[in-house]
């Protein structure tokens, strides 16, 4: 365990329907990160926090993604109108220095 | 910008050695190492910070190769536990947000 959470661990879902993945960072750390992770590849970066702050957003986020960190704290990843290419691993990370500390993802399907 | 690891897949015995090579097109300013067992999220194993460091951790040690772009991740006397997939993290020089970029990992199992 890292100390980093998501919620919820699995999602399935129709095409078309919207998800809400949450994580809890380790609480002194105000560097938050999103990848997607698909089976046989490496994490791929989506989109960075500094604080409540969204720094980076990657290509791959199209405008059905969209991302928040209010306060600073946990922070959301929300898809509108799921695709079945959106199928699967979000992970998040957490960092206050150099070291990027991974969540355990939110695996979804979409059906 | 993804760096590209080798090999793809390594099958030891336990007890035997693999080293597995990471390398970037780009001036790098770390590289970080992450074991990923199936279904769970990678774990951080180790951070290269400069040029031609190494860092162990038990029987795991790793070098960077600075000028090279390289990286090489040694594990010694495998145990079954280091079965998983190894990515290797690039931070480009240069960046100021601390973008991760991951090769697409190398699968390693040992068998007892």
């Amino acid at each position: 365990d890292t100390g980093v959470s998501q919620n919820p661990r699995h999602k399935i879902t129709k095409r078309g329907q919207n998800v809400t993945f949450r994580c809890d960072p380790i609480s002194e750390h105000n560097r938050l990160y999103w990848y997607r992770q698909t089976l046989g590849q490496g994490p791929e970066f989506l989109t960075y926090f500094q604080n409540e702050a969204q720094l980076e957003k990657s290509r791959l986020l199209s405008d059905r993604f969209s991302a928040e960190r209010p306060k600073g704290s946990f922070s959301t990843l929300e898809i509108q109108r799921t695709e079945q290419g959106d199928s699967a691993m979000y992970l998040c990370a957490s960092t206050s220095q150099e070291t990027q500390y991974f969540g355990p993802g939110t695996r979804l399907l979409v059906l | 910008q993804q760096p590209v690891q080798s090999p793809q897949a390594v099958i030891l015995r336990e007890g035997e050695d693999a080293v597995i090579n990471c390398s970037s097109s780009k001036a790098l300013y770390s590289v970080h190492w992450y074991r990923q067992k199936h279904g769970e999220a990678p774990v951080f194993l180790m951070i290269l910070l400069k040029g031609g460091e190494q860092k162990g951790h038990e029987k795991i040690s790793a070098s960077f190769n600075e000028k090279k772009q390289q990286s090489s991740l040694y594990l010694t006397a495998s145990q079954l536990s280091y079965s998983g997939t190894y990515f290797c993290g690039t931070l480009d020089r240069g960046s100021t947000l601390g973008r991760l970029y991951f090769g697409r990992g190398t699968q390693l199992t040992v068998w007892p």
